[in-house]
């Protein structure tokens, strides 16, 4: 299947400090890709979801103006958490898709963030 | 609206036996049903999916679901489970709507015991 990487994979930051995650799809086009929150043992919450070139959609209660979203191409998408705070603390997982009716999800392998 | 539900937070079965992680739905219109299992502090991994046609999906790892319309079900199946199928095991569910969003889950645990 398609390959959907995300760097850092793991990043620990003081609070107040913005920390920017990207994610990137390897081997296609990802015309939309969607970010999504995952708290211990929970099921993954949709935070936005993105095409390329255009604003992203945020899910309600999600501040855009703190999870900045990034759609430059259509490889990379980027997450920068702004003024962190340990509330922020979670897993966060990026997803990409290709176009089609049928065409699955494809996920990164997650971004531990731990604010301090 | 589109939903999901995994009944089981926590399924155990021995390794060997079969396996059966449960599945509901609730969307307006056709749904496309989708399985990822998650091992820890990693990503979800695309098992199967259904779509249309055969109502029994094959996927990997020797995972099958089956896609039973009348009960709105789509339940993830293996004969004989391995202990490396531990692991955290979502359903998810969209439709070919506009918005094409996946719902998930809320997950099911599984522990296969040696």
């Amino acid at each position: 299947g398609a390959v959907v990487s995300q760097h850092p994979s793991r990043v620990i930051c003081k609070s107040g400090t913005s920390v920017k995650i990207e994610c990137r799809s390897l081997d296609f086009q990802a015309t939309t890709m969607f970010w999504y929150r995952q708290f211990p043992k929970k099921s993954l919450m949709l935070m936005a979801t993105s095409n390329e070139g255009s604003k992203a959609t945020y899910e309600q209660g999600v501040e855009k103006d703190k999870f900045l979203i990034n759609h430059a191409s259509l490889t990379l998408s980027t997450l920068t958490v702004t003024s962190a705070h340990p509330e922020d603390s979670s897993f966060y997982i990026c997803s990409a898709r290709l176009a089609g009716v049928s065409s699955e999800q494809f996920f990164g392998p997650g971004t531990r963030l731990t604010v301090l | 609206a589109q939903s999901v539900a995994q009944p089981e937070d926590q399924v155990n079965v021995a390794e060997g036996n079969p396996l059966t992680v449960k599945c509901t739905y609730s969307v307006s219109g056709n749904p496309y049903l989708f399985w990822y299992v998650q091992y820890p502090n990693r990503g979800l991994q695309f098992l199967l999916k259904y779509i249309t046609g055969d109502n029994l999906v094959k996927g990997s790892y020797g995972f099958e679901a089956e896609f039973n319309k009348s009960q709105t079900s789509f339940h993830l199946k293996k004969p004989s489970a391995l202990v490396s199928d531990s692991a955290l095991y979502f359903c998810a569910v969209r439709t070919s709507g506009s918005a094409r969003q996946l719902t998930f889950g809320s997950g099911t645990q599984l522990t296969v015991l040696p």
